[in-house]
């Protein structure tokens, strides 16, 4: 069972345009992280949100933690080619004290 | 610090035989996991450890095991390797602090 569902599974962009990922759950989450991954590598960390509603800003890319704490969306603007990659959710279940359950990923691929 | 470490990074199997990746963090984090990541599925936790001497099932542990001597290290064994276990694997390790992982590199593993 997929407990969250991102969407959309790819997306093909044109450099400087903006783009929404969106990863979605009915479960709640104490926490939800993004992660980036490049081909050939492990994922690396973007960003923790904890506190629903809560919003973050790294650079270009800005995350929100729904109200509810059951969803998130990565908003990404004026895309560059260093952008593309795998971008993955993952939500840390408030009734298992350990394990991450992680969406299935967008592919982003940003054109120069 | 070399963060994650796995080895090898790639390796071929026939069906039915055995082997073991390695996995070692120089963090200090008490907390270790194995994933492995499969198209379209994202990541699916195989087993844990919340420390040394103390391991755990996840998602998906049957036919692999592990175990967790040492803080540094956390291997997993394939007992008798099937196809269905080709997979990219990767192995990951967390202060503990909302299961921010950090990741290895990972193995991508074929089994004929």
């Amino acid at each position: 069972t997929q407990l969250l569902e991102q969407s959309p599974q790819f997306l093909s962009i044109q450099e400087g345009e903006n783009l929404t990922v969106y990863c979605n759950s009915s479960s709640v989450f104490s926490s939800l992280q993004w992660y980036r991954q490049e081909p050939g590598e492990g994922p690396v960390l973007l960003v923790t949100v904890v506190t629903g509603g809560e919003v973050k800003k790294l650079k270009r890319l800005t995350f929100q933690f729904g109200d509810a704490r059951k969803d998130s969306s990565l908003h990404i603007t004026a895309a560059q080619p260093g952008d593309t990659g795998l971008y993955l959710c993952a939500g840390d279940r408030m009734d298992s004290s350990y394990k991450l359950i992680f969406g299935s990923g967008t592919r982003l691929l940003v054109r120069p | 610090n070399a963060g994650v470490t796995q080895t090898p990074k790639f390796q071929v199997l026939k069906t039915g035989q055995s082997m073991t990746l390695q996995c070692a963090q120089d963090m200090n984090h008490e907390y270790m996991s194995w994933y492995r990541q499969d198209p379209g599925m994202g990541l699916r936790l195989i087993h844990y450890s919340v420390g040394a001497g103390i391991t755990d099932q996840g998602e998906v542990p049957n036919g692999y095991n592990v175990s967790r001597s040492t803080t540094e290290d956390f291997p997993l064994r394939l007992l008798s390797a099937a196809p269905s276990q080709t997979s990219v694997y990767f192995c990951a390790s967390t202060p503990g602090a909302y299961n921010e992982q950090f990741f290895g590199p990972g193995t991508r593993l074929t089994v004929l």
